[in-house]
């Protein structure tokens, strides 16, 4: 059974540019959720996805998006990055979002 | 208040020695997890549990869910072992994490 996969694994951009990130959770998982880890900070809720629906949200400023595919490949985009976006982002699936879910490795995303 | 709580923030240890990490959790859950990341790296599965211990290798982790406390063990400490540990619950469609324990093993 393939794990879930997180693509890039490393990520460099610019002040300004725009990042989306990409996650394929485990076959047969509906609900993808994502987190943002910046250095020093513990890993951070930002959304959560089931069946092409966003759920829930964490409380993050409005260029941090997402959404969900009918494969439930999910993926989440960073406009107009800033430094402080330099983090490592993880996405989790499982089937119904409370019960058995796997992690990703994360991507890490580098913004000078 | 945090739904997860860690323990120690910091541990240093001697190769060779035991060591236990804590987690206690007020969400009522289905399953905790163990995650492991090591400086620089991306995040590493180590166990999920619901109940009773699982053991891989020289990493035991152990699940109380009446009391709500987690451990995570490690016999005989390598310097390799040296990451932060993270627990991680969830709760309403997303997971909890604790804050990390930062262990680092000394040869």
């Amino acid at each position: 059974k393939a794990g879930v996969t997180q693509t890039p694994r490393y990520l460099i951009k610019t002040r300004g540019q725009q990042v989306t990130l990409s996650c394929s959770p485990i076959s047969g998982h509906r609900s993808v959720s994502w987190y943002q880890q910046t250095p020093g900070q513990g890993l951070q809720f930002l959304f959560e996805y089931f069946s092409e629906t966003q759920r829930n949200k964490g409380n993050f400023p409005g260029r941090f998006s997402g959404r969900q595919f009918s494969n439930s490949r999910s993926e989440m985009n960073v406009s107009t990055l800033e430094l402080g976006d330099s983090a490592l982002y993880l996405c989790a699936s499982s089937s119904q979002g409370d019960t058995e879910a796997f992690f990703g490795q994360g991507t890490r995303l580098t913004v000078v | 208040k945090n739904e997860v709580e860690q323990s120690p923030q910091n541990l240093t240890a001697q190769e060779g020695e035991f060591i236990t990490i804590n987690c206690s959790y007020s969400v009522g859950i289905s399953a905790l997890h163990w995650l492991q990341q090591h400086p620089g790296g991306g995040i590493v599965s180590l166990f999920m549990l619901s109940s009773g211990k699982k053991k891989h290798g020289r990493l035991i982790a152990t699940i109380n869910i009446q009391e709500k406390h987690s451990s995570l063990h490690i016999t005989a400490s390598h310097p390799r072992d040296s990451a932060v540990y993270i627990c991680a619950v969830p709760g309403g469609n997303q997971f909890y994490f604790g804050t990390g324990t930062s262990l680092t093993v000394i040869p």
